[in-house]
């Protein structure tokens, strides 16, 4: 089983849509927990961290669910900007390897 | 100017041949890490760094090394390139328990 695990999609969504991602982890002392967005060909970039109560900037959502293992990202009202692929990356407590999931790949149509 | 400059871009190289990609960061962070990426297969780490004395292998260290030069620079070597090292490959730093900035990537072909 791979220590991060992602839902690969592709998600195609209509402008305007909500869409969710999940992510699980298998280390339960997985301590950090991030986002990334990565444009084709481009390096991946912080969306935004992933902190035990939550959070949200404009119109993206971050939870984390330690009974289960999962940390998910909602993007709300999407934009055709949002088209580009979704990592979760988890790093445990102490640790100093951050491990990337492979990735979600988000199409958003006209 | 990016804060995490890699070079070069993009190469092409051949079976059995050394190369060398480099990284540099003006971010001051203390910790290094390259990692390749493929399709399907997300970002593994290859070899990550704390400080200049410090080298740690990661997932898929087989076929690499690495030299930390000084806390700015990081290095990956692959002593004798084989077609299956082809992929896009990034650097990245971080603060102690920070994220992670990456690089603008590698793309190493070698045929």
């Amino acid at each position: 089983r791979k220590e991060v695990e992602q839902d690969p999609g592709p998600f195609n969504v209509p402008e305007g849509a909500t869409v969710a991602f999940n992510c699980t982890y298998s280390n339960s002392a997985s301590q950090s927990f991030f986002w990334y967005r990565q444009d084709c060909r481009k390096e991946p970039k912080l969306l935004m961290s992933v902190y035990s109560s939550g959070n949200e900037d404009g119109r993206f959502t971050a939870q984390l669910n330690r009974a289960s293992q999962y940390i998910s990202l909602l993007i709300r009202d999407s934009k055709l900007s949002d088209s580009a692929t979704y990592l979760c990356a988890v790093r445990p407590s102490g640790g100093f390897k951050t491990i990337f999931g492979a990735g979600t790949r988000l199409f958003v149509k006209a | 100017d990016a804060d995490v400059t890699q070079t070069p871009r993009n190469r092409i190289t051949k079976t059995g041949k050394r190369i060398m990609l480099e990284c540099s960061q003006t971010k001051g962070h203390d910790r290094m890490y390259w990692y390749r990426q493929d399709p399907g297969l997300g970002l593994r780490l290859i070899y990550y760094s704390f400080d200049v004395k410090d080298i740690n292998k990661g997932e898929i260290s087989d076929g690499y090394s690495v030299s930390r030069q000084a806390q700015a620079k990081f290095s990956l070597s692959l002593e004798s390139a084989i077609p299956n090292q082809t992929a896009l490959y990034f650097c990245a730093t971080s603060f102690g328990d920070t994220e992670a900035f990456f690089g603008q990537g590698t793309r190493l072909t070698v045929v």
